[in-house]
């Protein structure tokens, strides 16, 4: 079945320390992978989205996500934290519907993200 | 990029009762979806709408309860029929603009308390 995982429901780190956040997909054809970021009291975002090419992909506010097809993951990483990236990170699927051949996207858990000063 | 408005922003609801929420969008849009996100939790994926056809909903929600419109590219509606508590959370629209798998842009979301 198509599922995405992130493991890290809780993750802290301090401001200015590098993070990473995981994602583990399971989809049997080419995955159509996305972050989202979602801060208190407002809207989902996307952060950056893989579709082909380049395994690595730079998206906005200094986020990169590596897509590693042998591990199924796609994680997201950025070097240095600042304190407004504290907010919670989801990371979706695009999966076809084989009944219908029409298309959703799963999300997974999502990982909240708290940066200490 | 697309503007996405959604009405109301939040309601208290009687048991029972029903609501109607709507979502417009600034301009025509290929996609448009339902999620349901309660407190501190995931977004689930409650249907698709379909611009001139009946909606696809997700294992887990039926059309008596969850009933949708989508009259033309720019707008749908989200009732939620005959409430209980545990319906009490976020709704979320959301709308793709291409044809096949692409960034979704949502909306604000309607905040939901049933008592």
């Amino acid at each position: 079945a198509q599922s995405v995982t992130q493991p890290d429901i809780h993750i802290t780190v301090s401001e200015g320390a590098s993070l990473e956040l995981r994602c583990n997909y399971s989809y049997g054809a080419t995955p159509y992978l996305f972050w989202y970021v979602q801060s208190p009291g407002q809207g989902l975002q996307l952060l950056l989205k893989y579709f082909s090419g380049d395994t690595l992909v730079q998206g906005i506010k200094g986020f990169e996500a590596e897509f590693k097809r042998s591990q199924s993951s796609f994680n997201l990483r950025k070097p240095s934290v600042h304190w407004s990236d504290a907010a919670e990170y989801f990371c979706a699927v695009g999966a076809m519907r084989t009944t219908s051949g029409t298309y959703k996207y799963i999300f997974g858990t999502g990982t909240r993200l708290k940066v200490l000063a | 990029s697309a503007v996405i408005s959604q009405k109301p922003s939040r309601d208290i609801c009687q048991r029972g009762t029903s609501l109607t929420i709507q979502c417009q969008v600034d301009s025509q849009v290929t996609m448009m979806f339902w999620y349901r996100q309660q407190p501190g939790q995931s977004l689930t994926l409650i249907a698709t709408a379909n611009q001139g056809s009946e909606a696809t909903y997700e294992s887990g929600f039926v059309i008596d309860k969850f009933p949708i419109s989508r009259p033309n590219l720019t707008f749908s509606t989200l009732t939620v029929s005959n409430m209980s508590p545990e319906d009490s959370s976020i709704y979320l629209c959301s709308v793709v603009r291409g044809t096949g798998f692409d960034t979704q842009y949502f909306g604000p979301g309607t905040r939901l308390t049933v008592l």
